[in-house]
């Protein structure tokens, strides 16, 4: 149950697009299309942004996307906006029914 | 609306225990998946257990494996957690999670923050 790993932080300018990475093993990331992406404002519970690798919950914009490639997945907000500035963490399926975390990113929209 | 309402967290010491409980409203509980998931002040999320709707299939951190059980009352519509053994690092606030298919964290609760500390 090793955690997932990001890049402790990412930035943008309004407008622009940012991607995220999120890499496991064949594990977890690799071995399951249970890859989920959560947004987290300060002192807020998280929020679900992706499930199953590139699926949006309703309500939440067509500017977040995800994808995966062998053990990496990917969060991508395209036409940044002030208030995507938050922290975003990754999780995957990791077996056994266990679920594993991303160390999350904090991402800074300049 | 789903409503999840953790409650039952503070400060115990080291070796104590302590019983978390989580109130749910707005969706049909007993066909529902449920789990633990806690952040430390100032770190990322760790996900603690899981229970299946039926609740006889549970699955646990190695972190909290044979300290943790998680459990549910289906006619009280209540998520426990019951704490044992309790160490500094688990200090954090323990949220309670819906997830209804799949292996995706659906709605969560505010927390409840627990404070291991003598």
């Amino acid at each position: 149950q090793s955690a997932l790993t990001q890049p402790p932080s990412a930035s943008g300018s309004p407008g622009q697009s940012v991607t995220i990475s999120c890499t496991g093993t064949s594990s977890d990331i690799g071995g399951y299309y249970y890859v989920s992406w959560y947004q987290q404002h300060p002192g807020k519970a998280p929020k679900l942004m992706i499930y199953e690798v590139s699926e949006r919950p309703s309500g939440v914009p067509d500017r977040f996307s995800g994808s995966k490639s062998g053990n990496t997945a990917s969060l991508t907000v395209s036409g940044l906006q002030a208030e995507d500035e938050a922290d975003y963490y990754c999780s995957s399926y990791a077996g056994s029914n266990s679920v594993v975390f991303g160390g999350g990113t904090k991402l800074t929209v300049l | 609306q789903v409503q999840l309402v953790e409650s039952g967290g503070g400060v115990v010491q080291p070796g104590g225990s302590l019983r978390l409980s989580c109130a749910a409203s707005g969706f049909t509980f007993s066909s529902s998946g449920m789990h633990w998931v806690r952040q430390a002040p100032g770190k990322g999320l760790e996900w603690v257990a899981f229970i299946r709707y039926h609740g006889s299939d549970k699955s646990y951190a190695d972190s909290v494996k044979g300290r943790f059980t998680i459990s549910r009352d289906n006619s009280k519509n209540t998520l426990y957690l019951q704490m044992s053994s309790l160490r500094a690092e688990d200090t954090a606030v323990y949220h309670c999670v819906l997830s209804p298919s799949g292996w995706r964290f659906d709605s969560w609760g505010q927390g409840t923050l627990v404070t291991v500390s003598s």
